[in-house]
């Protein structure tokens, strides 16, 4: 069973459009994650939940909103995509935020043209 | 920042050698974590070392922390291919509401060649 999935793996769009990544997590951990790994591998912090509650937002454009329907569930909403968004964005869940490992999902290479 | 950095960038070393990599970060910490990333893949968490721990080991994995001088050492034994990978510290910080943030380095390119 994968322990924390986003859908979808790849996604191509064009400039201007608006798009959804999902991330679920069946770990019950009570804290997920957005993180944005650019071209260079630097992965950025991007959005923090726990108990549904936002907790951290590192300055992301408001272009971005995130949703968390539930605990296990964390899914990111892009509007007006830009040629800057192409990243690989990787959810990520933990128990207790950052006191303990995180688990990854395998990442959403967005690439917008 | 609190951001942490990763020393040396890239690393190639023959397989059954020993592979050390370094992390510099500059704030004060509750744990410092390792991570793998194979290529095209998400992070895979290898080993957190709390702040009151100076050693930890698992595996052929090796951690030191020397919280006086902000850095921390990765040390894998014996290498082997599959080791080949980039390896990522994460530093644990305040975020603000009492959250703590994981803060990533940019990483060391490790190649083991056969």
């Amino acid at each position: 069973d994968t322990a924390v999935s986003q859908t979808p793996k790849y996604l191509v769009t064009q400039m201007g459009n608006d798009k959804s990544i999902k991330c679920e997590q069946n770990l019950g951990h009570d804290t997920m994650y957005w993180y944005k790994q650019d071209s260079k591998k630097f992965l950025k912090i991007m959005f923090s939940y726990n108990n549904k509650e936002l907790i951290i937002n590192e300055t992301v454009p408001n272009r971005f909103s995130p949703k968390s329907p539930d605990k296990a569930h964390l899914n990111l909403h892009i509007n007006s995509l830009e040629l800057g968004d192409s990243a690989v964005y990787f959810c990520a869940s933990s128990r207790g935020a950052g006191r303990t490992e995180a688990f990854f999902g395998q990442g959403t290479r967005l690439t917008v043209v | 920042s609190q951001q942490g950095e990763e020393d040396p960038q890239a690393l190639s070393i023959q397989e059954g050698e020993n592979a050390t990599m370094n992390c510099s970060y500059k704030t004060s910490i509750n744990n410092l974590q390792w991570y793998r990333q194979n290529s095209g893949r998400g992070l895979v968490h290898l080993i957190l070392i709390r702040s009151n721990e100076r050693e930890k080991h698992s595996g052929r994995l090796r951690v030191t922390l020397d919280t006086s001088k902000k850095s921390s050492s990765l040390l894998i034994t014996a290498s082997r291919a599959a080791d080949t990978a980039s390896y990522f510290c994460a530093t644990a910080a305040s975020g603000g509401q009492g959250a703590q943030k994981l803060v990533f380095g940019q990483g060391t390119r490790l190649t083991i060649n056969p």
